[in-house]
C-alpha cells in the first residue's frame, strides 16, 4: 500500500543530543514537509522540500535540518540548539503545488 | 498577520445541529484550500478540498470559498459526536508551501 511513514512512533532525546526522524514515502510525490505541532495548536512549517537536492526553510526553522538525497526520503534531524524540541512532528507530502498533502503518523519527542 | 486564521474556538454545537468552521487568508496569490480533522494524538486527514469560488459538498460536509473576500468556511451537518476533533483549514500560496491555520476544536454535544 502505498503511504508516509514515519519512524519511530516514540522517540526520547537527552539534553544536547542531536535526534534523527525519519520520513519515506512510496506514492511517488515530489514534495515533502516536515510541521511541528505543539498541544493545542496548528502545524508549524520547519522545513520543505518541492525537488531532490534542493529544501526551503519554513517559518520555524532553527535548530533543524534536513536533507532531501532521495525522493522517497526527507529525515529531519533536531540538533541541540533546538532549545524547546518536546513536542509532535508530522511529515507530509504532495504530488504538486496545489494538491492535498498526505501525512505520515507523526513522531512524539520528548527531551528528558 | 498569519497567512492562514480560523476562528479559534472552541465551539460546541449539540448532536443534529450545524456546525460552522471559517478561515480566512491573507495571501490573495493563494490557489487550493483545504479542510482537515485532526482526532487527539493522530496526524490530520482531508475531510475536503476546493479551488474555486462556490460551494462544494460532499455528504455531511460543504465547504464555501469566495476568493474576493478570501475566506473560506466548512459547514458541518447533522453534527455527530463522531465529528468532535480539531479542524484545520490549510492553502497553499505564492510561497509554494503548504500553510496551516491553528485550527478550531470541534466539540459535538449528544
Amino acid at each position: 500500500d502505498g503511504g508516509i511513514t514515519q519512524s519511530p512512533k516514540y522517540l526520547f532525546r537527552k539534553e544536547g543530543q542531536n535526534v534523527t526522524l525519519s520520513c519515506e514515502q512510496n506514492l511517488n510525490h515530489d514534495a515533502m514537509y516536515w510541521y511541528r505541532q505543539d498541544p493545542g495548536q496548528g502545524l508549524r512549517l520547519i522545513y520543505y522540500s518541492q525537488i531532490v537536492n534542493d529544501f526551503q526553510k519554513g517559518d520555524i526553522a532553527e535548530g533543524y535540518s534536513v536533507s532531501r538525497e532521495k525522493k522517497e526520503s526527507f529525515p529531519l534531524t533536531v540538533t541541540s540548539a533546538q532549545k524547546n524540541p518536546t513536542a509532535f512532528y508530522l511529515c507530509a507530502s504532495t504530488a504538486g503545488l496545489n494538491t492535498e498533502a498526505f501525512f505520515g503518523q507523526g513522531t512524539r519527542l520528548t527531551v528528558v | 498577520q498569519k497567512e492562514v486564521e480560523q476562528n479559534s474556538g472552541p465551539l460546541s454545537v449539540p448532536e443534529g445541529a450545524i456546525a460552522s468552521l471559517n478561515c480566512t487568508y491573507s495571501d490573495r496569490v493563494s490557489q487550493s484550500f483545504f479542510w482537515y480533522r485532526q482526532y487527539s494524538g493522530k496526524s490530520p486527514e482531508l475531510i475536503m478540498s476546493i479551488y474555486s469560488n462556490g460551494d462544494k459538498e460532499d455528504g455531511r460536509f460543504t465547504a464555501q470559498l469566495n476568493k474576493a473576500s478570501q475566506y473560506v468556511s466548512l459547514l458541518i451537518r447533522d453534527s455527530q459526536p463522531s465529528d468532535s476533533a480539531t479542524y484545520l483549514c490549510a492553502s497553499t500560496g505564492s510561497a509554494r508551501q503548504l500553510t496551516f491555520g491553528s485550527g478550531t476544536q470541534l466539540t459535538v454535544l449528544p
